[in-house]
């Protein structure tokens, strides 16, 4: 059974670089019609896709994020990352990472994180 | 892009039939067959209960049905349960990226 395992700081100083990495067993994260992203939940909010990798490296990006996010991949750990830089107050929320289909169906979910951005 | 837009709630009594609503654009819902539908309970990750707009996963109920027109898709749940009380996301691809809805809280009356 494929499982998702967040990890990284659950607190972020406000201007600072929030960093999480996203450990995957149970499946290769170089299989082929797979991607691996993060998906955020502010407190009380709904989901908010951040962006995804195909274990080649090709990214996609939330373009309303893409100026602040990198998203990077290690096959030989089956890990990939999340870096969002310059974080607020309204970067607080729970961090999943998440294994998506072709046509962004998200079909494996990590249990998430809380990241909260401290002032 | 804007998120998807779903009623922030809906209610409905053990045994009834409802429907959640999911209204994007053309740039979306109305070009994609790829809607999805997420349950989630508080605490939880969100577990995947409809893709590609009508297709439900091995495991899950067939209380549980999609749709689409246009563009708004639309989720129904049939002989509600009290364990069916959570909340509901949609999303759909959008060609280079995914966006969700804001979320549809189901209450069991």
């Amino acid at each position: 059974q494929l499982q998702l395992q967040e990890s990284g700081p659950g607190l972020v100083k406000a201007s600072e670089t929030l960093s999480l990495t996203c450990t995957v067993s149970g499946g290769s994260i170089s299989s082929s019609n797979y991607y691996w992203g993060w998906i955020r939940q502010p407190p009380g909010k709904g989901l908010e896709w951040i962006g995804s990798i195909y274990y080649s490296g090709s990214t996609y990006y939330n373009p309303s994020l893409k100026s602040r996010v990198t998203i990077s991949v290690d096959t030989s750990k089956n890990q990939f990352s999340l870096k969002l830089s310059s974080v607020t107050a309204a970067d607080t929320a729970v961090y999943h990472c998440a294994r998506h289909r072709v046509g962004g169906t998200t079909d494996y979910w990590g249990q998430g994180t809380l990241v909260t951005v401290s002032s | 892009q804007s998120a998807l837009t779903q009623p922030a709630s809906v209610s409905g009594s053990p045994g009834q039939s409802i429907t959640i609503s999911c209204t994007g654009t053309s740039s979306d819902v109305g070009s994609y067959n790829y809607v999805s539908w997420y349950q989630q309970h508080p605490g939880k990750a969100p577990k995947l209960m409809i893709y590609e707009v009508s297709n439900r996963p091995s495991g899950v109920s067939n209380r549980f049905s999609g749709s689409k027109s246009g563009n708004t898709a639309s989720l129904t749940i049939s002989g509600l349960q009290a364990e069916d009380e959570a909340d509901y996301h949609c999303s759909s691809y959008t060609g280079s990226s995914t966006v969700f809805g804001g979320g549809t809280k189901l209450t069991v009356l």
